[in-house]
């Protein structure tokens, strides 16, 4: 069984479009991260929440917006989406010991 | 914003030889400090966190940290052709900062 899943696994969409990404994890973290990974490149963090009530930005959150609906629970907005959203989005999940666990991915393309 | 350098790749190695990758970070602050491995199309997958000064061995892997120097680094001992991946450091201190990895190919 996944500790943390991912929904979609593959998304094509069109430039202008509104995009929800999902993830929701079992391993009961407080802490649940988004990431993006462009080829050739290293793990860019977008947004994290360390606990329901705490979101904060990462290093490239232009252009995204996030919701935390429950302590399992993470979804990634893209309100407008752009060509070069096109990536590999990772969500990930940790303690306070910062032991991080990846779901899955979602490869997002947008035309 | 915290800088973490990965030795450039990529790394061939034969089966059975040792792998070395390096890593250091610009912050003197961080606390923790993890190596994932990430297969192409893959998610990151944690094989080894350190916290402390020296070596930390869990079977054919050992990590190394000297926080003086800033600098964490980890082997691979008898490499196999399972070892080929994308290896990533992270660096943290309440968040995670990743290198951009070191891809490493065990050629049999």
């Amino acid at each position: 069984d996944a500790d943390v899943t991912q929904t979609p696994r593959n998304r094509i969409t069109k430039t202008g479009k509104r995009i929800m990404l999902e993830c929701s994890q079992t391993k009961g973290h407080d802490r649940m991260y988004w990431y993006r990974q462009d080829p050739g490149l290293g793990l860019q963090l977008i947004y994290y929440s360390f606990d329901v009530k705490d979101i904060n930005k990462g290093e490239i959150s232009d252009g995204y917006s996030v919701s935390r609906q429950a302590q399992a629970k993470f979804s990634l907005s893209l309100e407008s989406a752009i060509p070069n959203q096109t990536a590999l989005y990772f969500c990930a999940t940790s303690h306070r010991d910062n032991e991080q666990f990846f779901g899955p991915g979602t490869r997002l393309t947008v035309l | 914003q915290k800088e973490v350098e990965q030795n450039s790749g990529p790394l061939s190695v034969p089966e059975g030889a040792i792998a070395s990758l390096n890593c250091t970070y610009s912050d003197r602050v961080s606390q923790s400090f993890f190596w994932y491995r990430q297969y192409s199309g893959k998610s990151p997958e944690l094989i080894m966190s350190i916290y402390s000064n020296g070596d930390k061995e869990d079977g054919r892997f050992t990590a190394q940290l000297n926080k003086a120097s800033q600098y964490v680094s980890l082997l691979i001992r008898d490499s196999q052709p399972s070892d080929s991946a994308t290896y990533l450091c992270a660096v943290s201190d309440y968040k995670l900062s990743f290198g951009a990895g070191t891809t490493v190919t065990v050629r049999a």
